[in-house]
């Protein structure tokens, strides 16, 4: 099955860097990458997704980029704010005719945000 | 608020007893998944339905079980309970109204503590 893999597991960051947090997968089949922000007691939040046929993704301050061939796929958070501080998930899934299939998740970064 | 409802958001009970897990999905939403999220840990995918039918399942237990009801809502229930089942559960709803991959939306979990 497959296998997702998630660097760093904690990070910290100066209020207004950037933050990148990696992940790989092992299934070549995989074509669907969800983020989740989860804060402490809550929901796991979608903040960004990407399919195998893009190579990035924008929203606002955050960005996902994929490489097929390497089988990894990044998450970066452009001048960081400490509302940004939370666990971030990547996830990996494929697709098929019928729709979705069950998302492999990676172990989770704990970002802080030093103000 | 997205839009899948959980309850109860709490649940104390001690070992050995059974307990019921509701999730209604969001409103179109087919596919109704369970995740298991232990202190610390990842989120582990438990079962997915899809319309009223078991679609796929991960590392579920036996003593685990789910369905899903002609209205779309969900169940997931737990017997003979062990300390370590002790985590946060969560549902999440997709559309799966065609092929391909469609976000995954969670709910504001339930907390099972077993004294």
């Amino acid at each position: 099955g497959e296998n997702v893999e998630q660097h760093p597991s904690t990070l910290s960051v100066q209020e207004g860097d950037s933050a990148v947090i990696k992940c790989t997968y092992s299934d070549s089949a995989s074509n669907y990458f969800p983020w989740y922000k989860q804060e402490l007691g809550k929901r796991p939040q979608l903040i960004i997704d990407i399919r195998s046929n893009v190579g990035e993704k924008k929203d606002q301050r955050i960005a996902v980029t994929l490489n097929k061939t390497a089988k990894h796929f990044s998450l970066h958070i452009t001048e960081t704010q400490p509302e940004d501080s939370a666990v971030y998930f990547c996830a990996a899934s494929k697709g098929s005719n019928f729709g979705n299939e069950k998302l492999t998740f990676g172990t989770g970064t704990r970002l802080t945000i030093i103000p | 608020d997205s839009g899948v409802t959980q309850t109860p958001k709490h649940l104390i009970t001690a070992t050995g007893q059974r307990v019921t897990l509701r999730c209604s999905p969001r409103s179109g939403d087919l596919s109704v998944y369970w995740y298991q999220q232990s202190l610390d840990q990842g989120l582990q995918f438990l079962i997915q339905y899809y319309n009223g039918e078991e679609r796929a399942k991960g590392n579920i237990l036996e003593r685990f079980s789910a369905q899903q009801f002609p209205d779309l809502h969900s169940e997931l229930n737990l017997s003979s309970l062990e300390l370590g089942d002790s985590a946060l559960y969560f549902c999440a709803s997709s559309p799966d109204r065609g092929p391909g991959n469609q976000p995954q939306h969670f709910g504001d979990g339930t907390r099972l503590s077993i004294l």
